[in-house]
């Protein structure tokens, strides 16, 4: 069965540069959902979308946007990186209402 | 808020013994539980969830969880311990019919079983 895919797995970037990293959902799934994992953190949610508009904030900097596309794909804009940032990024997916069960392996993103 | 502590942040088991995982919930609706398994470097793996259909739920890999609403727990369990069934456990809190329905995560325990 098809799963959710996270693209890139593995990012490297430097203080002050900009990622994009990309998710496409489960097909016919009309939400998104971001999470951030800190090294040794439990997962924290950052965003999540239905049917591409904004449905929930969580603790998502302001240096990060995000948007869900018509094809239902998200993307995770993120800026003026810091060491901070470098962490396992999550994106998972459902059906309108329904929590998310079905997680992509992530993207590790390193800040150096 | 909802939330969820785990208690314990490591977990120790011998090969074959009972794994007993503890998750405490605080909501103020009757909420949705989760246990995710997550293996080093991947993704966050669904073991099973409550939904307020039966209180005790089976999940893959022979682990169950029985939810309590007058302990406010969730507690996972499997009766033999197999060696891969080392990793990190996250209990999680959704609350039903909120915007969003967003995970609330535990801290996470890691498993470790002994041969």
């Amino acid at each position: 069965a098809a799963g959710v895919i996270q693209s890139p797995r593995h990012l490297i970037k430097e203080k002050r540069e900009t990622a994009t990293l990309k998710c496409y959902p489960i097909p016919r799934h009309d939400t998104v959902y971001w999470y951030q994992q800190g090294p040794g953190q439990d997962p924290q949610f950052l965003i999540s979308f239905y049917e591409k508009m904004q449905s929930d904030k969580g603790s998502i900097p302001d240096r990060f946007s995000a948007q869900q596309f018509s094809d239902y794909h998200s993307e995770l804009n993120m800026s003026s990186l810091e060491l901070g940032d470098s962490a396992l990024y999550f994106c998972a997916s459902s059906l309108a209402g329904v929590p998310p069960l079905h997680f992509g392996n992530g993207t590790r993103l390193t800040v150096t | 808020a909802q939330s969820v502590t785990q208690l314990g942040s490591h977990v120790s088991v011998s090969e074959g013994a009972l794994v007993l995982l503890r998750c405490n919930y605080s909501s103020s609706v009757p909420p949705y539980l989760f246990w995710y398994v997550q293996y080093p470097n991947q993704g966050l793996q669904l073991l099973l969830k409550y939904t307020s259909a039966a209180t005790l739920v089976k999940g893959i890999n022979g682990f169950e969880a029985e939810f309590k609403k007058s302990e406010t727990s969730f507690h996972l369990t499997k009766p033999s311990a197999h060696m891969s069934d080392a990793a990190e456990y996250f209990c999680a809190v959704s609350v039903p019919g909120t915007s969003g329905s967003r995970l609330t995560f535990g801290e996470g325990t890691q498993l470790t079983v002994n041969p």
